[in-house]
């Protein structure tokens, strides 16, 4: 089944440690998404990548971190300069930049900063 | 700045009864119109979207939504809602935000149904 995967889909971070967050997508899409999640915030867009070996920043890409060396994973590393990221995060992919399609949707990590 | 907003933050209703979700944006444009849900637990998903033609869209277990161009709106409607729809309903409207396409999200709309 064609789909995207998200890993771990718990996470426990220390306070001034770097994680890294698993994307992958086997759907051939060529754009990725990271967004957060918080309660009565809805989705806020960290980073997104339309092509491998490109990304761009999202609205809150501050402490965040990405790389797009492969087409089917984009992996998000939340830094130690991230002032509060526990949080939901989800990974999406479009066939298409521009998302005239829709996303695709992971099923999440959520993070917790213990 | 584009923006999509959805007027109710929480809806409680009992099995049986007819949902109406609110969704109004801002863009002059040509836009795309999608709802999503996230029921408990599990991942979002494409509930309908609208890209051009009839403006009443069908989507799946029973939803529909109504793009009505003048009033900026994309309505989503379901006639008998079941305990199994509780979830979290999110409008997201594809736009231009600088040079590039992308999607603009409500805050969502949490729907309870009793059973």
């Amino acid at each position: 089944d064609g789909g995207i995967t998200q890993s771990p889909k718990y996470l426990f971070r220390k306070e001034g440690q770097n994680v890294t967050l698993s994307c992958e997508q086997n759907l051939n899409h060529d754009a990725m998404y990271w967004y957060r999640q918080d309660p009565g915030q809805g989705l806020r867009l960290i980073y997104y990548s339309q092509i491998v070996n490109d990304f761009q920043k999202g609205d809150i890409a501050e402490g965040y971190s990405v790389s797009r060396e492969k087409k089917e994973s984009f992996p998000l590393t939340v830094t130690s300069a991230q002032k509060n990221p526990t949080a939901f995060y989800l990974c999406a992919s479009s066939i298409l930049p521009g998302a005239s399609y829709g996303y695709t949707f992971g099923s999440g990590t959520r993070l917790t900063v213990v | 700045a584009q923006s999509v907003s959805q007027h109710n933050h929480h809806v409680i209703l009992s099995e049986a009864a007819s949902l109406e979700l609110g969704c109004n944006y801002s863009y002059g444009g040509t836009v795309n119109l999608f709802w999503y849900v996230q029921y408990p637990g599990q991942h979002l998903q494409l509930l309908l979207k609208y890209f051009s033609g009839d403006p009443l869209v069908k989507g799946i277990k029973g939803f529909e939504a109504e793009f009505i161009k003048s009033k900026f709106s994309f309505n989503l409607r379901k006639p008998s809602v079941q305990w199994s729809d509780t979830a979290e309903y999110f409008c997201a409207v594809n736009a231009w935000a600088g040079n590039n396409r992308k999607l603009i999200w409500g805050l969502g709309t949490s729907l309870a149904v009793n059973p």
